[in-house]
């Protein structure tokens, strides 16, 4: 079964932190994905990378930034986090080519205080 | 911009109750369709798709789906829920052909199934 692990499922911050969240994907994914989760509003993409090094914004990425240096690993950064960022985190991996088929990781709570 | 409207935010049903969930897209060409669910405590998981053909799609655990392009519309239906069908619904659309394959998620239907 295609893994995608989230480094932390709860993780607490203090307002103008910056905060790394990691993804990593065990299936050769080309495709990369996060979300935010929040009641009421679905899953909003934020960035998502279709190779290594290459990333493209989503609906909602300001306040956050990417890094892919590797093909199995995505990173979201919360540069300087705000309460509003207080939210579930979740990472999506697929094989690309036109397979859309997204496999999910356990996500993070992140709480901003 | 594409768009994806779920109108049903909360639905309780009573067990053998029929479902239907609805899902209406704004885009106007050609579109890949999905329904993905998040059971308690779980990953969001893949529950049917819909790329081209037959437009009735059937799904793990008995759940099946419409594509009717002149409604752009996906409804997601069960004949008889269970109540282990209680999680969250998601419907999602992503456009063909495109550079890159992103999903856009509607804000999800709650679905309580009381037993």
């Amino acid at each position: 079964d295609v893994k995608v692990t989230q480094s932390s499922r709860y993780l607490v911050k203090r307002t103008g932190e910056k905060v790394f969240l990691e993804c990593v994907q065990d299936m050769d994914h080309e495709n990369m994905f996060w979300y935010r989760q929040d009641p009421g509003l679905g899953l909003r993409l934020i960035y998502f990378s279709y190779d290594v090094k290459m990333k493209e914004k989503g609906d909602i990425p300001e306040g956050y930034s990417v890094s892919r240096e590797k093909k199995e690993r995505f990173s979201l950064i919360l540069e300087s986090a705000s309460t509003n960022q207080t939210s579930m985190y979740l990472c999506a991996s697929s094989f690309g080519g036109g397979d859309e088929k997204l496999f999910f990781g356990s996500g993070t709570q992140l709480s901003v205080l | 911009a594409q768009s994806v409207s779920q109108h049903n935010h909360h639905v309780i049903l009573s067990e053998a109750a029929s479902l239907e969930l609805g899902c209406n897209y704004s885009y106007g060409g050609t579109v890949n369709l999905f329904w993905y669910v998040q059971y308690p405590g779980q990953h969001l998981q893949l529950l049917l798709k819909y790329f081209s053909g037959d437009p009735l799609v059937k799904g793990i655990k008995g759940f099946e789906a419409e594509f009717i392009k002149s409604k752009f519309s996906f409804n997601l239906r069960k004949p008889s829920v269970q109540w282990s069908d209680t999680a969250e619904y998601f419907c999602a659309v992503s456009h063909y052909g495109g550079a890159t394959n992103k999903l856009i998620f509607g804000t999800g239907t709650l679905l309580a199934v009381q037993p």
